[in-house]
């Protein structure tokens, strides 16, 4: 399998844009999550998907956040519109059960500057 | 989700053992106690996890205390590319992880 893949790696926009961030989980994985990792925040779970159907969005910072997964082998994080403090590296993840000893399987990122 | 804590730096020299220590007083008996660690410009990946008893696989070791209140990653020869940063995480029966701030982890040749 070619692991968990995220597109673009890298994405330059201007504050108002829309960015839309797109993930392949790993094939037969019913888990999708979308973490965020910035200098002074860390990495932050920012919702995650179970079968197709989101289960926990706490995390998802305000309503310029959102999150689809229209089937088990894509999903896609979009922020509208964009805003310099977005800028951060944004991870996709996937996993095959949420029983506490799973593993969850992460992309190469998508690193985001909002200007 | 209980809480774990970690130095913020180590440093070790190559092809020497590195012990990464991690308190989790809160663990809860559930509580899985897992160890990822992330490389320089990529994403977490998995090493190890464990719930009561010792583990081992090809990246580390896990110790864990009798009373599940403290563990330790047990790198047996670190190399440069062990360089990296080190997280503790305990998981529920949530699956879900919270990173804290981990232990940056340098190798010196």
């Amino acid at each position: 399998d070619a692991g968990v893949i995220q597109s673009p790696r890298h994405e330059v926009t201007e504050m108002g844009q829309e960015v839309t961030l797109r993930c392949k989980p790993i094939s037969g994985h019913d888990y999708l999550f979308w973490y965020r990792q910035t200098m002074m925040r860390g990495l932050e779970l920012l919702i995650y998907f179970n079968n197709n159907v989101p289960i926990d969005d706490s995390g998802m910072p305000e309503d310029r956040f959102s999150a689809k997964m229209p089937n088990a082998s894509f999903s896609t994080l979009k922020i509208q519109p964009s805003e310099p403090r977005d800028s951060a590296v944004y991870f996709c993840a996937s996993s095959s059960r949420l029983a506490g000893q799973e593993t969850q399987y992460f992309g190469p990122g998508t690193r985001l500057l909002v200007l | 989700d209980a809480k774990t804590t970690q130095p913020n730096s180590m440093e070790s020299n190559e092809e020497e053992p590195v012990h990464l220590p991690c308190n989790h007083s809160t663990i809860s008996g559930t509580d899985y106690i897992h160890w990822y660690r992330q490389l320089p410009s990529q994403g977490p990946e998995y090493v190890i996890h464990g719930l009561t008893s010792n583990v081992n696989n090809r990246m580390a070791s896990l110790a864990i205390a009798e009373d599940r209140k403290s563990s330790t990653l047990i790198l047996h020869r670190a190399t440069l590319r062990d360089a990296a940063v080190y997280y503790c995480i305990l998981s529920s029966n949530t699956g879900k992880l919270i990173f804290g701030q981990g232990t940056t982890l340098q190798v010196k040749p």
